[in-house]
């Protein structure tokens, strides 16, 4: 079975600083990884995704993440935050085996502030 | 013009009611699902549906059931609402999941917020 470890609930940080939001998977097979960003009251958006290929992923609003095969992680990075990029953030994997529905991590809510 | 929608977007309504939440996707995906958002925000796939077929049923009570008419729709139907049913509920689709070449990304509506009293 494959879960989803998202390392931090919560992240403060300074407006135009780096960010970086854990994430790590276990699988006993191959997976594809998400991340999914949340604004409040709203639905998911898709940020990015690792299917296969280059191990760095570059998605929306400048964010990108770095599949690790060997410490099993999908951190999501962006070099310098906006107020606007306060949301909460979900790293999740899907399952090929199962109708490729997503297990989701427990989120973790990006606050950025002036 | 929507991809996914959900009606209603708010709904509350009393303990032991029976209650149903729509969900129409006019994207020409063959696979539809249903995520439960609790009170702290933790996602959970409930049901899958592929081609009108239940192909995902995780350990749901019975009380929830996914009714799917045809491929552009994935219905939600909760029968005798308990207070723990209280979440925001998301309606997704994706193309044919056996297109086993590329994973086909899944597409959310804007969730249905259920308060039960």
């Amino acid at each position: 079975a494959q879960s989803v470890t998202q390392l931090d609930s919560q992240v403060p940080v300074f407006e135009e600083a780096p960010v970086e939001l854990r994430c790590n998977y276990s699988s006993s097979v191959s997976v594809y990884l998400f991340w999914y960003v949340q604004y409040p009251n709203q639905g998911l958006q898709l940020l990015l995704k690792y299917l296969s290929g280059s191990t760095l992923v570059k998605g929306i609003n400048g964010f990108e993440a770095e599949f690790n095969k060997s410490q099993t992680s999908f951190h999501l990075r962006k070099p310098s935050v906006h107020i606007s990029d306060t949301a909460e953030y979900f790293c999740a994997v899907s399952r090929p085996n199962s109708g490729y529905a997503l297990n989701f991590g427990k989120g973790t809510s990006l606050l950025v502030t002036p | 013009d929507t991809a996914v929608s959900q009606t209603p977007k708010y709904l509350v309504t009393q303990m032991g009611n029976d209650k149903s939440i729509k969900c129409e996707q006019n994207l020409g995906h063959d696979t539809m699902y249903w995520y439960k958002q609790d009170s702290k925000k933790f996602l959970k796939i409930m049901f899958s549906y592929n081609n009108k077929e239940l192909i995902i049923n995780e350990t749901v009570p019975n009380r929830f059931s996914p009714k799917s008419p045809d491929k552009a729709h994935l219905n939600l139907h909760i029968n005798s609402l308990e207070l723990g049913d209280s979440a925001v509920y998301f309606c997704a689709s994706s193309q044919d999941r056996r297109k086993r070449s590329s994973y086909n990304e899944q597409f959310f509506g804007p969730g249905t917020r259920l308060t039960v009293l």
